[in-house]
C-alpha cells in the first residue's frame, strides 16, 4: 500500500512554538501533499512536494521530501491558535490519493 | 472562481432507508470527481473516482454506489443502508486536464448518522 502514516497521532504544544509532523509511505510516489481539516470540515490542499524536489515552503510552512527513506515533514513555525487541525499527508498514485490516519495538532493559548 | 457544494451537511436515516448525497462543482470543466468516507478521528478512505461522465470506478466493496449524470455533478447512493455506512462523506475534485500532480478540493462534508 502507498499509504501515508503520520507520526505523532497528537501533538500538543504552545504558542509560538514550531510543530514538526512526520510522514511515512511505502512505495515509489509521483508527489507528496499535505492537507489541513478543522474539526466537521473538509480538507484544506496546503502544500505539495513532487518526487524530485527536497524542500518547499510556503508562508510558515515548510515541507520536507526524502525519497531515500520515503518519508516527508511537515514544520510550521511560530505557531497560532487558528494552526489546532488535523493534518494528513497524501501519496500521489496515478489517480488516486491515499491519505494517513492524520496527526491532530492543539497550539495551547 | 472553482467552488464544490456538498448537501446535505448533516444527515440522520433509519437502517434500511436509501440514500442520496449530491456534489456539484462550479468554475471547472471535465474535473476528475471523488468520494471519501471518513470515520470518527481517522484518514479518509477513497469509496469512488470518476474521470468522465458515466465512468465511474469503485474502490472499495460496499453498500454505496456512485453516479455522474453530468459532468460536475457527483451522487452517493445507497438502497438499503447499514448501521456500518454511518460516517463523515467528503467529496472532492481535481483537475483532469494534463498529467502530473493534481491537488484535490473538498467540499464541507455530510455527517450521516444511521439509527
Amino acid at each position: 500500500s502507498q499509504q501515508g502514516e503520520e507520526d505523532p497521532q497528537a501533538l500538543s504544544i504552545q504558542e509560538g512554538e514550531n510543530a514538526t509532523m512526520n510522514c511515512s509511505y511505502k512505495t515509489s510516489i509521483n508527489n507528496l501533499q499535505w492537507y489541513r481539516q478543522n474539526s466537521g470540515r473538509g480538507l484544506v490542499h496546503l502544500i505539495l512536494i513532487r518526487s524530485n524536489e527536497r524542500e518547499k515552503h510556503s508562508g510558515r510552512l515548510r515541507v520536507t521530501l526524502d525519497t531515500s527513506k520515503k518519508s516527508s515533514s511537515l514544520l510550521i513555525t511560530a505557531s497560532r491558535a487558528a494552526d489546532t487541525a488535523s493534518y494528513f499527508c497524501a501519496v500521489q498514485g496515478a489517480q488516486k490519493l491515499v491519505f494517513g490516519q492524520g496527526t491532530r495538532l492543539t497550539i495551547n493559548p | 472562481s472553482q467552488t464544490i457544494h456538498q448537501w446535505p451537511a448533516t444527515l440522520v436515516q433509519p437502517v434500511g432507508s436509501p440514500l442520496s448525497l449530491e456534489c456539484t462543482v462550479e468554475g471547472t470543466s471535465n474535473p476528475n470527481l471523488y468520494w471519501y468516507r471518513q470515520a470518527a478521528g481517522r484518514g479518509l478512505q477513497l469509496l469512488f473516482y470518476s474521470v468522465g461522465i458515466g465512468q465511474i470506478s469503485s474502490e472499495v466493496p460496499q453498500n454505496l454506489s456512485a453516479s455522474r449524470p453530468q459532468d460536475r455533478q457527483f451522487i452517493l447512493s445507497s438502497k438499503k443502508l447499514l448501521l456500518s455506512d454511518s460516517g463523515f462523506y467528503l467529496c472532492a475534485w481535481s483537475n483532469r486536464i494534463g498529467t502530473g500532480s493534481r491537488p484535490q478540493h473538498f467540499g464541507d462534508g455530510t455527517r450521516l448518522s444511521i439509527l
